[in-house]
């Protein structure tokens, strides 16, 4: 079966632009969650989708959101990109949200 | 707030030099503990779930322990493509089901 799949793999954008990552959770699973990872760092908690409901917000600024699919896929849009948003994205699936998450390979986002 | 921290930071192991790692937390009430490892430019790799002190798992080389307030992973006779960096996780109830990371230990093993 496949896993968690995310695209674009690699991203470069210059700040003040917007950016779309996408997540395709393991077939089965009704949760994404997605999370951000400076290098060096564990990763950080964004949001939480389940049955396109968000279940759950990290500490970030309203510059991010997401939004999950009927068909349980997902995006996480981020405005008005600042330096500081460079890092690993990550996207995690599970079958509610209250168990083992699965992660993706990430999106690697580079602001310039 | 729930916390997490890893110890060491980085270690650096001969192969077959078993040793341990420590993740130590504070958290209002467990649901669970995660292990995963990350190779470098990856997304994190499941290892373990742990849901109650005294637990214990196993997986080739690897066995993650839990107590009320940290969680070792156990590595005995480590190959160099154990080299990674391991991370710890924490998800609290009731309700958030958010992980909390720590910043992991990255390890090497040397041949």
């Amino acid at each position: 079966d496949a896993g968690v799949t995310q695209s674009p793999t690699h991203l470069i954008k210059t700040r003040g632009q917007h950016v779309t990552l996408r997540c395709s959770p393991i077939s089965g699973h009704k949760s994404v969650s997605w999370y951000q990872q400076v290098l060096g760092q564990g990763p950080q908690f964004i949001f939480q989708y389940y049955e396109k409901e968000e279940r759950g917000r990290g500490n970030f600024p309203d510059r991010f959101s997401a939004r999950q699919f009927p068909n349980y896929s997902s995006e996480l849009n981020v405005n008005a990109l600042l330096l500081g948003d460079s890092a690993l994205y990550l996207c995690a699936s599970s079958t509610t949200g209250g168990e083992t998450q699965y992660f993706g390979p990430g999106t690697r986002l580079l602001v310039l | 707030e729930d916390q997490v921290t890893q110890s060491p930071e980085a270690l650096r192991l001969q192969e077959g030099e078993s040793s341990s790692l420590n993740c130590s937390y504070t958290v209002s009430g467990l649901r669970g503990l995660f292990w995963y490892r990350q190779d470098p430019g990856k997304g994190p790799e499941f290892l373990f779930t742990l849901y109650s002190a005294g637990e214990e798992k196993e997986k080739e080389r690897l066995k993650a322990t839990l107590t009320k307030k940290e969680s070792f992973l156990h590595i005995t006779a480590p190959k160099p493509e154990d080299s990674a960096t391991y991370l710890c996780a924490v998800q609290a109830r009731p309700g958030r089901r958010a992980l909390t990371f720590g910043s992991g230990t990255r390890l090497q093993v040397q041949p």
